[in-house]
């Protein structure tokens, strides 16, 4: 069955550079059409979509944060990682990593459980 | 980027009500759209793919339409268990983009 986990640190200081992965079974980011992307929800906010990467390497990222963001995937561990850079409290959230099975229907259907980064100093 | 604007941002409402959630594209998307489930605590779940495709293992009583710029989401006889947070999300265009929620509470 197909399933996600998030990774990384849960408390992150201003200006840091965070850095998130993504490990998942039951698919493989090597097949045509298969792609991982991140998604954050600040507490009590609503989902805000950051970056996602496809089978091909193709890259995409969210208007408002890309130049804080890389994506990157190493298919041989099948993980996704997501940096962010210069790290403020208003990026506290939970980020979440989620399968798209297919980039030109980018539906989320399987996700992780979330893993909560606080910002703080 | 294309704006997402779900009405309403709350609504109350009973065990075996029809509920509808509406969602508004800034631009047009054609079908490209689904429609998620949050609870709290929780990863969110795709329900409606291509604004009306349920998707695999989804109760019927769930059910997407629209296109182009303006779609729904009904629930046609809430159960407890829906009683939970709804966001729409486009899929037309790369930055993806989801509406701002909408909490289906218990009246």
């Amino acid at each position: 069955q197909v399933t996600l986990r998030e990774s990384g640190p849960a408390l992150v200081k201003p200006t840091q550079t965070l850095t998130l992965t993504c490990t998942f079974s039951g698919f493989s980011l090597s097949t045509s059409g298969m792609c991982v992307s991140w998604i954050r929800q600040p507490p009590g906010k609503a989902l805000e979509w950051l970056a996602l990467i496809d089978w091909d390497d193709d890259k995409y990222y969210s208007t408002s944060l890309k130049t804080r963001l890389t994506i990157s995937k190493d298919t041989s561990k099948n993980q996704v990682v997501l940096t962010m850079t210069n790290m403020d409290p208003v990026d506290t959230a939970t980020y979440y990593c989620a399968r798209i099975h297919g980039v030109g229907a980018p539906y989320f259907d399987y996700w992780g459980q979330g893993t909560l980064v606080t910002v703080s100093s | 980027d294309i704006q997402m604007t779900q009405s309403p941002s709350s609504v109350s409402a009973s065990v075996g009500d029809r509920v509808t959630i509406t969602c508004r594209a800034s631009q047009g998307i054609s079908s490209w759209l689904a429609w998620y489930q949050q609870k709290p605590g929780k990863a969110p779940k795709l329900l409606i793919y291509a604004a009306s495709s349920l998707q695999s293992g989804v109760p019927s009583r769930f059910s997407g339409s629209g296109s182009g710029t303006d779609f729904t989401l009904t629930i046609s006889s809430l159960q407890p268990e829906d009683f939970a947070t709804y966001y729409c999300q486009q899929a037309n265009s790369f930055p993806l983009t989801f509406g701002q929620g909408t909490r289906l509470e218990i009246k």
